[in-house]
C-alpha cells in the first residue's frame, strides 16, 4: 500500500476560500514534502518539512507535521484558479531514501 | 538555470521498436530519478542514479534501460515495450548530499509515451 494517504481525495471550493489537505502515513520518515502537478505537467515542489519540524510556512502555504499521529496537512490560504491542480505528499522513510507518493489529492478552485 | 529538460514530449511506438527517453539538468545534481505515472495515479519511481551510479531499480522489466552518460544527463532506453507501458515517463534531479531521496526534487515536464 501507499505510504502516504491523502485525504480528500477531491476538493472543490471558491476563489479566496481555504483549502486543507490531509496526508498520513505508516512508517517512521526522515522527512516529508508536498509537490503540486498541473494536469499532464511535471511536478513542482512546494515544501519539504523533517521529521523535527512542526510548522512550516511559505507564501500562502502552510504545512504542519505530527509525528506522534504520522499525519500531515497542507493549507493553501486565499486560494486562487491558478492554485487548481493534484497535490501529492510523498514520504522518506528513516531506513531508506525513497520519496514515495501518496494518492493525491485534486482541488479545483472555481473562480 | 533551475530547470529539468525532457525529451520528446510525445512519443508514440510500435512493440517491436526500440527508443530513448533523454532528461538534462544543469543545477549540478549528483542524484536523477526516473518516474512513471499513470493517469490519476501518483508517481512510481523506477531508477535512482547517484554520482553517475545506478543506486535504486525497483524491479523494473528489462525493457527499460537506464544510462547515466555523465552528471547531467540520463536516458531511458525503450525496446520490446507493452501497451501497458503507455504512461507520463518523468525525470527528476536533487542534490544527493544527504542521501538522493533526503532533498526536494525537480521535475523535468515529462515525456508522454503511447505504445500501440
Amino acid at each position: 500500500s501507499q505510504q502516504g494517504e491523502e485525504d480528500p481525495q477531491a476538493l472543490s471550493i471558491q476563489e479566496g476560500e481555504n483549502a486543507t489537505m490531509n496526508c498520513s502515513y505508516k512508517t517512521s520518515i526522515n522527512n516529508l514534502q508536498w509537490y503540486r502537478q498541473n494536469s499532464g505537467r511535471g511536478l513542482v515542489h512546494l515544501i519539504l518539512i523533517r521529521s523535527n519540524e512542526r510548522e512550516k510556512h511559505s507564501g500562502r502555504l502552510r504545512v504542519t507535521l505530527d509525528t506522534s499521529k504520522k499525519s500531515s496537512s497542507l493549507l493553501i490560504t486565499a486560494s486562487r484558479a491558478a492554485d487548481t491542480a493534484s497535490y501529492f505528499c510523498a514520504t522518506v522513510p528513516l531506513s531508506g531514501s525513497r520519496l514515495t507518493f501518496g494518492e493525491g489529492t485534486q482541488l479545483t478552485v472555481n473562480p | 538555470d533551475t530547470e529539468v529538460t525532457q525529451t520528446p514530449k510525445h512519443l508514440v511506438m510500435g512493440m517491436t521498436n526500440k527508443k530513448s527517453l533523454k532528461c538534462e539538468q544543469h543545477m549540478g545534481h549528483r542524484a536523477m530519478y526516473w518516474y512513471k505515472q499513470k493517469a490519476k495515479k501518483p508517481p512510481e519511481l523506477m531508477f535512482v542514479y547517484s554520482y553517475e551510479k545506478l543506486s535504486i531499480n525497483e524491479s523494473v522489466p528489462s525493457r527499460f534501460s537506464p544510462e547515466c552518460p555523465n552528471s547531467s544527463l540520463l536516458n531511458l532506453h525503450l525496446h520490446a515495450l507493452q501497451p501497458e507501458d503507455s504512461a507520463l515517463y518523468l525525470c527528476a534531479s536533487s542534490q544527493a548530499d544527504l542521501g538522493a531521496g533526503w532533498n526536494e526534487q525537480f521535475f523535468g515536464p515529462g515525456t508522454r509515451l503511447t505504445v500501440l
